[in-house]
């Protein structure tokens, strides 16, 4: 049973970067995508995009030019950072594994979730 | 961008049948995923695949699609199905999710 933990500051300043790891237990990280979303509060789900095990990315469109992330196959975590933040970019921040082939994937299972917040 | 389009909210009376729709361009050449997620928790995969049912998910969860629109239906809605739920679906490698809808039982 695969199960994800966020981990990282709770507080971010305006216009630093967001760093967060996500550990995967139970499973391997390889040969599956993974996966940030947010969740700003009291709003709906926002995919921020994926990794694959060979570091592969795609990102949201929207968030592109300020997303990277990365993925450590040995410690069995990923990673995400986000620049430039500001006060909208105060959410719940999810990982999660991206599952199945082609153009029927999924998104199973998440991490519990942490609340990032930007505010100086 | 591609945007699927889910009704804000969807009320139901206990051991009735809710239906929550999910409609998109060429939605039917896709496939759909549910999410249920209750307040101050992750989302739960509770549909995939339009109509596959992950285990440990309650029969009375199903989904079908017809159209640009997929159905999530829950027959036989108990209070504890009272949560937000979110349809999913894969557009140009990303990952894209409805607005999401409220399913209140009262």
């Amino acid at each position: 049973q695969v199960q994800l933990q966020e981990s990282g500051p709770g507080l971010v300043k305006p216009s630093e970067t967001l760093s967060l790891t996500c550990s995967v237990f139970g499973g391997s990280i390889t040969s599956d995508y993974w996966s940030w979303i947010r969740q700003p509060p009291g709003t709906g789900l926002e995919w921020i995009g994926y990794i694959y095990d060979s570091g592969s990315t795609i990102y949201n469109p929207s968030l592109k030019s300020r997303v990277a992330m990365s993925v450590d196959t040995s410690r069995n975590q990923f990673s995400l950072k986000l620049t430039s933040v500001t006060a909208a970019d105060t959410a719940v921040y999810f990982c999660a594994r991206t599952k199945g082939v082609g153009i029927g994937r999924w998104v199973d299972p998440w991490g519990q979730g942490i609340l990032v917040t930007v505010s100086s | 961008s591609y945007e699927l389009a889910q009704p804000p909210s969807v009320s139901v009376s206990p051991g009735q049948t809710a239906t929550i729709t999910c409609s998109g361009n060429n939605l039917g050449n896709k496939y759909a995923s549910w999410y249920q997620q209750k307040p101050g928790q992750s989302p739960v995969l509770v549909i995939y695949q339009d109509t596959k049912r992950p285990s440990g998910i309650p029969e009375r969860f199903s989904g079908s699609s017809s159209g640009n629109t997929v159905t999530l239906t829950i027959g036989g809605t108990q209070a504890m199905d009272e949560a937000d739920y979110y349809c999913q679906a894969w557009d140009s490698s990303t990952v894209v999710f409805g607005g999401g809808t409220k399913l209140t039982v009262l």
